[in-house]
């Protein structure tokens, strides 16, 4: 069957603009995960879904970073007024409920 | 806190070579996952084993195996004769295991592997 899917697969912005990432988790899948890989801080946790409700955001970075889920599906990640710093490959991934999480290919974004 | 420590940055072996990546857990939970995901050049992290902190039992599979050890917190991975495909960054990683649990993954560092053909 079909994998998680995100879009899209490169972003260039500049400094200042938002952006929009989005996540298209496996099918039946209830749980939804974002993380973030950069050179400096690794592969890092940002927030996690359960359906549509997010009982841990702990790994957002600061308050310009926000993220929902709709219909239990899709997710977007929202950066507001995007910075240098936060050029990074964003991850989704997502599981059935406590199981193995399967990842998508990532978004690059790149702030200018 | 949880930590996972990769302390190889880059290995790199001939084609047949046998080579064994480290991984070093900390955790305060006595029930824990560990995990080692693959990410090739195209960057898709693929999952190759997940493992519980009841079962310390080795796992092979084809030329990859597994060797957990509680008592000294780590969890091994080695590919016997190693090719060039296998070349890609490994990564350990940590979740937590009880109900209820976020299941969040802590990640390593990561260990850059290259096979030479």
């Amino acid at each position: 069957g079909a994998g998680v899917s995100q879009s899209p697969s490169n972003k260039v912005t500049e400094k200042g603009k938002d952006v929009e990432l989005r996540c298209d988790p496996i099918s039946g899948h209830t749980a939804l995960y974002w993380y973030r890989q950069s050179l400096g801080q690794g592969l890092e946790f940002l927030i996690y879904f359960q359906g549509n409700s997010a009982p841990d955001k702990s790994g957002l970075p600061s308050d310009r970073f926000s993220a929902e889920r709709t219909g239990g599906s899709v997710s977007t990640l929202t950066i507001q007024r995007t910075q240098q710093e936060d050029s990074a490959v964003y991850l989704c991934a997502s599981s059935r409920l406590g199981n193995i999480q399967y990842f998508g290919a990532g978004t690059r974004l790149s702030v200018l | 806190a949880q930590k996972v420590t990769q302390a190889q940055t880059e290995i790199s072996v001939v084609e047949k070579e046998d080579v064994t990546l480290d991984c070093v857990y900390e955790t305060r939970d006595t029930t824990y996952y560990l995990f080692w995901y693959k990410q090739p050049p195209s960057g898709e992290l693929v999952f190759l084993i997940r493992r519980n902190s009841f079962d310390e039992q080795n796992e092979i599979s084809g030329r990859y195996s597994w060797n957990f050890q509680k008592s000294t917190s780590s969890f091994n991975f080695t590919i016997t004769a190693s090719q060039v495909v296998d070349s890609a960054v490994y990564f350990c990683a940590l979740s937590d295991f009880y109900g209820g649990a976020t299941n969040k993954l802590i990640f390593g560092t990561g260990t850059l592997l290259a096979v030479q053909p």
